[in-house]
């Protein structure tokens, strides 16, 4: 059963628009939450993470909002830029063990 | 300060045959995870050590398995490979390991391809 999902496999976005890439999770126990961002024939690279204790987190044009009663969190990329077509991966974190979602390509076009 | 390396980074095997993954960690990094990444189950978790001891363990069978090294340096191995176990195989160094407040550093990866 996954416990972390990401249920939009792509997402398509105009340069300039914002990015709403969304990840679903079933754990009551995660009490952090992270997202990483992977290009091709790379390691994923972490972009911005969020306590549970929290329900939104900024830094520059990246935004991770926190529901925590709909176990909902969302990254927001305003303005989307052509350098940030990569596949997103959502994490949550619970006794030393990170559980990743599936994955987001996000593709923006100029 | 080097990043955290792996090698190979390509490999090529045969159903049967049995493999070796190397991770070298970032120095001072204790902690070492491995993760199977494919496009059907995104990442997967499948190991964590640290200081030489298994800490935590993903839902993958005996095959997989992997030890820790004095210097924190990791190996996988899997044995009697399959060819579903054509995968990308990320390996990830922290500090103190996955906890909440420490972030992981990861390698390019090790592509494997099992015929």
């Amino acid at each position: 059963d996954q416990q972390v999902k990401q249920n939009s496999p792509s997402l398509s976005v105009q340069e300039g628009r914002i990015s709403i890439l969304n990840c679903d999770y079933t754990n009551s126990m995660f009490d952090y939450f992270l997202w990483y961002k992977k290009y091709p024939a790379e390691g994923p690279t972490f972009l911005i993470s969020i306590s549970s204790i929290k329900d939104k987190n900024e830094d520059g044009r990246f935004t991770v909002f926190l529901n925590k009663s709909a176990k909902h969190l969302s990254l927001h990329i305003v303005p989307s830029q052509p350098g940030d077509s990569a596949v997103y991966f959502c994490a949550a974190s619970a006794n030393w063990e990170l559980t990743f979602g599936k994955g987001t390509l996000l593709t923006v076009n100029p | 300060k080097a990043g955290v390396t792996q090698t190979p980074r390509y490999l090529i095997k045969t159903r049967g045959q049995q493999v070796t993954l190397s991770c070298s960690p970032i120095s001072g990094h204790r902690s070492v995870s491995w993760y199977q990444q494919t496009p059907g189950q995104g990442l997967q978790f499948l190991f964590e050590y640290f200081s030489e001891t298994q800490r935590n363990k993903g839902n993958f069978p005996g095959r997989f398995s992997g030890r820790q090294f004095s210097n924190s340096r990791s190996e996988m191995n899997v044995s009697t490979l399959e060819l579903g176990d054509s995968a990308l195989y990320l390996c990830a160094s922290s500090l103190e390991g996955q906890s909440s407040y420490n972030e992981q550093f990861f390698g390019p990866g090790t592509r494997l391809t099992v015929l």
